[in-house]
């Protein structure tokens, strides 16, 4: 069945330095849709970005991510981490039943 | 000004109780879906309703029954409640069940003594 890998599960980074947080997928749908959805500590998650296009970049409050059909990966960044940027990152798929990765928690220290 | 009216937001429950978890979402949606969140699991899918019907159910336990007396109501009806149980369970809704981004209830968090 299809599914959605985050294998970090924890990641800790200064303030200031680049993020990068991993996501890959496996489906059998040609044209899946990604999402990562952030969560901050006592706070439902929300959608930070969202993708169906290949090899485009999508871009949401300095974070970006682009989908990579060829390699079935759809990951997060940011080129500057910030201290309000800790917080629980999910990735997910949709092939019209919304599959989630495992999470990844991203600590920022100063 | 909240849209999706989870409630209550903390219940405290005994083993073996009965407890209905209340969601209502004012966002007029078409698709609206259960999940549960623990300090062991990550965020677990539960249940997703479309125009008031069950479409996918990825609950092993006959405990967790939802109830949908409206469309823009979903309610979880969990029996024989363990301390297993115990986690923050999420109300979401989309405007229609597919690629849509879902936008979620602020939870009720519930602990079984």
């Amino acid at each position: 069945g299809d599914s959605v890998t985050q294998t970090e599960g924890l990641v800790t980074l200064t303030e200031g330095l680049p993020v990068m947080l991993n996501c890959t997928y496996q489906t059998i749908y040609s044209n899946p849709f990604l999402f990562w959805y952030v969560q901050h500590l006592n706070e439902s998650p929300r959608l930070l970005l969202k993708s169906f296009t290949d090899n485009k970049r999508t871009e949401h409050q300095g974070f970006h991510a682009t989908l990579h059909k060829s390699s079935s990966s759809f990951h997060l960044q940011k080129s500057s981490a910030q201290l309000s940027d800790s917080a629980l990152y999910y990735c997910a798929l949709s092939n019209y039943q919304l599959i989630w990765g495992s999470g990844t928690k991203l600590i920022i220290k100063p | 000004d909240p849209k999706i009216i989870q409630k209550p937001k903390y219940l405290v429950a005994v083993t073996g109780s009965e407890k209905i978890l209340i969601c209502e979402q004012y966002l007029g949606h078409n698709a609206m879906y259960w999940y549960r969140q623990s300090a062991k699991k990550p965020l677990e899918f539960m249940f997703s309703y479309s125009y008031q019907k069950l479409m996918d159910n990825q609950t092993a336990s006959s405990r967790f029954q939802p109830q949908s007396s409206k469309k823009n109501h979903l309610d979880l009806q969990i029996t024989a409640l363990k301390p297993d149980d115990s986690a923050t369970y999420f109300c979401a809704s989309s405007q229609d069940r597919g690629h849509e981004r879902l936008f979620f209830g602020h939870g009720t968090k519930l602990s079984v003594l």
